[in-house]
């Protein structure tokens, strides 16, 4: 499986500030998925980040609010902008090939908005 | 929309089967998933099934998928103190992400 690291891996933020979250993978991936996980809640599913293409949003998630980058099949980011309290949560980045169904998590970035 | 329901809770005798239940909406599922998240850290990838298989065995993991009725589960044989933790069904693959039960609580009593 690969191996990936998240960075910062906590952070407490200011309201109205941003936050950029690094996601490194030590091996080439087709696909990097970024996922929220708020206090005592299920994951849901952010955006699909491919490389050579704009990020694909779900509903409910905007690009003016979590914009993301996926400059190689390495490395991605998830900015999380203009912060409020109610973006307090857990931010894991994911990654998958496109001829495995398996898919593997980052430790996550637990950010705090105060 | 797509809907992913669990149990929020499971308590078992340590040495006893846990057998952790999930049902799911999307007939289109390709995979179906199951993670455990232990207190504090990240999401382990314990085993996964294709949608067209009825079972799949992994030392003692079992998952049962019953496709008619939408039904995925999970037994762990010989339940220990150390597979105390989240267990999140989940169902997608390939492009897409995955969506995500909200995870049971699996209580493991001496």
């Amino acid at each position: 499986s690969a191996v990936i690291s998240q960075k910062p891996s906590r952070d407490i933020c200011q309201r109205g500030t941003s936050l950029t979250i690094q996601c490194q993978v030590d091996s080439q991936v087709t696909m990097m998925f970024w996922y929220r996980q708020q206090p005592g809640q299920s994951l849901t599913l952010i955006a699909t980040a491919n490389q050579g293409s704009e990020a694909t949003y779900e509903s409910g998630f905007v690009i003016d609010k979590f914009p993301i980058s996926r400059p190689n099949l390495t490395f991605s980011t998830l900015t999380v902008s203009n912060m409020s309290p109610e973006d307090s949560s857990i931010y894991l980045c994911s990654v998958g090939q496109g001829d495995s169904y398996e898919q593997y998590f980052g430790p996550g970035t637990r950010l705090t908005v105060t | 929309g797509e809907d992913v329901e669990q149990s929020l809770f499971l308590s078992v005798r340590e040495g006893d089967s846990s057998v952790i239940n999930c049902t799911y909406t999307d007939s289109s599922s390709t995979y179906l998933y199951w993670y455990k998240q232990e207190p504090g850290a990240g999401l382990q990838l314990l085993t996964y099934i294709f949608s067209n298989m009825d079972m799949k065995q992994d030392q003692r993991l079992t998952v049962l998928l019953n496709k008619k009725d939408k039904h995925l589960s999970l037994r762990i044989a010989d339940t220990q103190t150390g597979d105390s933790a989240i267990y999140f069904c989940a169902e997608g693959g390939g492009a897409d992400g995955l969506t995500f039960g909200k995870g049971t609580h699996l209580i493991i009593q001496p």
